[in-house]
């Protein structure tokens, strides 16, 4: 257990709609970083959130939106969805931008 | 452009045999390097990480790996392998200034036989 924790574990749903990804980071870390992981892609950094303000940003859709809340946790927005934005997504946390990320279980989304 | 290239694709190993996963990278600075690994249906967790001093990092498990700068390459060993060690491991580089994203290989899965 990383101690970063992801909820939901699964999700379903169709497109054209919007959902919502929570991550909370381990205790004491201010960075959190998205990554989605697909077969064909492999894993593609999407977004960091350091202490509430973007510092990074990757591969990340328009479609798609993040925000670090002053707790440190964070959400992951996706809309519109499309079948191809089916994928595992796992969110990270460091305490620093140049330390070790840990991972979560990360969210299973599935696109029907 | 920045990117990580991770030689094999699958490896089958027996038991006890010697396992090495290769990894070139190509990033303009200095670099932090990292290995992950994924057990079937578990998320990532941290093997092993090269940020400097010794170029032979050990890690968790028994594994080790070795920074070569001269040839971009970080490449990870075991010298006898597990049927617990079957999972996916994924090479992952990362600048060390702030704001800069860890790009990650394909990935290569290891299934070992027992």
């Amino acid at each position: 257990d990383s101690g970063v924790t992801q909820t939901p574990k699964h999700l379903i749903t169709a497109t054209g709609q919007r959902v919502t990804l929570r991550c909370s980071p381990r205790s004491g870390d201010l960075s959190v970083y998205w990554y989605q992981q697909s077969l064909d892609q492999g894993l593609q950094f999407l977004i960091q959130y350091y202490n509430g303000e973007e510092r990074a940003k990757g591969n990340i859709l328009e479609r798609f939106s993040a925000q670090q809340f002053p707790d440190l946790h964070s959400e992951l927005n996706l809309s519109s969805l499309e079948l191809g934005d089916s994928a595992l997504y796992f969110c990270a946390s460091s305490d620093r931008d140049q330390e070790t990320q840990y991972f979560g279980p990360g969210t299973r989304l599935l696109v029907l | 452009a920045q990117s990580v290239s991770q030689h094999n694709h699958h490896v089958i190993l027996s038991e006890a045999a010697s396992l090495e996963l290769g990894c070139n990278y190509s990033y303009g600075g200095t670099v932090n390097l990292f290995w992950y690994v994924q057990y079937p249906g578990q998320h990532l967790q941290l093997l092993l990480k090269y940020f400097s001093g010794d170029p032979l990092v050990k890690g968790i498990k028994g594994f080790e790996a070795e920074f070569i700068k001269s040839k971009f390459s970080f490449n990870l060993r075991k010298p006898s392998v597990q049927w617990s060690d079957t999972a996916e491991y994924f090479c992952a580089v990362k600048g060390n200034q702030a704001g800069t994203a860890l790009i990650f290989g394909k990935g290569t899965t290891l299934s070992v036989s027992s």
